[in-house]
Order: structure tokens, then C-alpha cells, then sequence
């Protein structure tokens, strides 16, 4: 069974400090993607990670695949209280689009900044 | 263009009662999942349908099914409701082939009381 371990579960943190969010596991993965969920809606696609050692930037936020392609990190710089959410990881098995069709999530890190 | 709709946003249903959910993928994407959010548990695969076909299934009993149709939207249905199957239900649409990134709905809230 292929897992996804995403850690801290929970962060609080204060406006405009600097956090890491981790997504580690024993398996590789074709892609890695991350997203952002708000209470009650559906997530939302933030980047999609596919080659090993990939660094991909968005505004405030850096995503990095590792080289194994078997773990993701995500960092925000200065926090601010709009990057409040619950954020997802979730990897995409070698044989996904063909035999497999389900994106394996972590539990996600619960992000909260406070002003 | 149109993301991915799902409907109803809310649904409450007595225990033993069926349901079911409707989700329109992105114009163009041929590939539908389904997958259960619970605060426990975190999103967990339903099943996944790619050009009305299901293709893979997740470990969950035989009272969840679903279909395609063929302009790609999708339905699943759970019968015989339990209180354990209140969760968000969610539905990712993707192109499909190899292409990985999928699009979330909002979601449909089922609460079982």
C-alpha cells in the first residue's frame, strides 16, 4: 500500500513567519501535486511537481520534488493570514493513467496565521 | 471555461435511505474520480471512470457504485446509507492518458442522520 505521510499535521503560526510543510514516503511517484482546501469546498491546485529535484516558485510559496521523486516540501515565506487553509499533498503512482487511476493523498497539514 | 460542477452542495439523509451525486467534469476531460474526505481519514478513492468505464475502485463495500455517461459526467450512488457515510464527497476531473493534474469540485456535504 502506498502512503503518503505529510507532517506537521497542524501549524500556527503569526503573520509573516516563514514555515515548511513535508510530504515524505517509501514509494516513488510519476508527479507530485499540492493543494490548498478551504472549510467545506473542494481543493484547489496549486502546482504540480514532476521531475526529480524539480523547484517550482508561486508567489510567496516554493515547491520542491525531491530527486527520488519519493518526497515534496513546501515553504512559504511570510505567512500571511490569506495562506490560512488546509494544504494537501498528493502523489500520482508510476503505472497512474493506466492501470491506476487514484492520486494518493497525505492527511494534510492545517495551516492557520494568525494577523 | 467551466470548472468541475457537483451537485447537490448539501444533502441530509436518514439511515437505510440511497443517494445520489451528480459531478460535470471540465469540458474536454474524460477521466471522473470520486473520492470520500472524512476528518479521520483525509480523502480516500472511491473509484475512477474514463470514457464510461470504471477502471479502478477503492477498497470501499459494494454499497457505493457509480457510472459514466457518455458526455463524461458522472454519478455515484450509495445504498442502504450508513451514519459513517456522512463525509464530503468529492469528484476529480482529469484529461486522462498520463496526464496527472486533476481538478477538484466543490464537493457535496452528505451528512446521514
Amino acid at each position: 500500500t502506498q502512503l503518503l505521510e505529510q507532517s506537521p499535521q497542524f501549524l500556527s503560526i503569526q503573520e509573516g513567519e516563514n514555515l515548511t510543510v513535508y510530504c515524505n514516503s517509501s514509494s516513488v511517484f510519476s508527479s507530485l501535486q499540492w493543494y490548498r482546501q478551504e472549510p467545506g469546498e473542494g481543493p484547489v491546485l496549486l502546482v504540480t511537481v514532476v521531475t526529480g529535484g524539480e523547484v517550482k516558485k508561486l508567489k510567496r510559496l516554493t515547491f520542491q520534488f525531491g530527486d527520488a521523486r519519493k518526497d515534496s516540501s513546501l515553504h512559504i515565506t511570510a505567512a500571511q493570514p490569506g495562506d490560512t487553509g488546509l494544504y494537501l499533498c498528493a502523489g500520482a503512482p508510476m503505472n497512474y493513467g493506466g492501470s491506476q487511476g487514484n492520486l494518493i493523498f497525505g492527511k494534510g497539514t492545517k495551516l492557520s496565521v494568525k494577523p | 471555461k467551466a470548472g468541475v460542477t457537483q451537485t447537490p452542495r448539501y444533502l441530509i439523509k436518514t439511515r437505510g435511505q440511497q443517494v445520489t451525486l451528480s459531478c460535470s467534469p471540465i469540458s474536454g476531460h474524460r477521466s471522473v474520480s470520486w473520492y470520500q474526505q472524512t476528518p479521520g481519514q483525509g480523502l480516500q478513492f472511491l473509484f475512477e471512470y474514463f470514457s464510461e468505464t470504471q477502471r479502478n475502485k477503492g477498497n470501499f463495500p459494494g454499497r457505493f457504485s457509480g457510472r459514466q455517461f457518455s458526455n463524461s459526467r458522472s454519478e455515484m450512488n450509495v445504498s442502504t446509507l450508513e451514519l459513517g457515510d456522512s463525509a464530503l464527497y468529492l469528484c476529480a476531473s482529469r484529461l486522462g492518458g498520463t496526464n496527472t493534474e486533476a481538478f477538484f469540485g466543490q464537493g457535496t456535504r452528505l451528512t446521514v442522520v
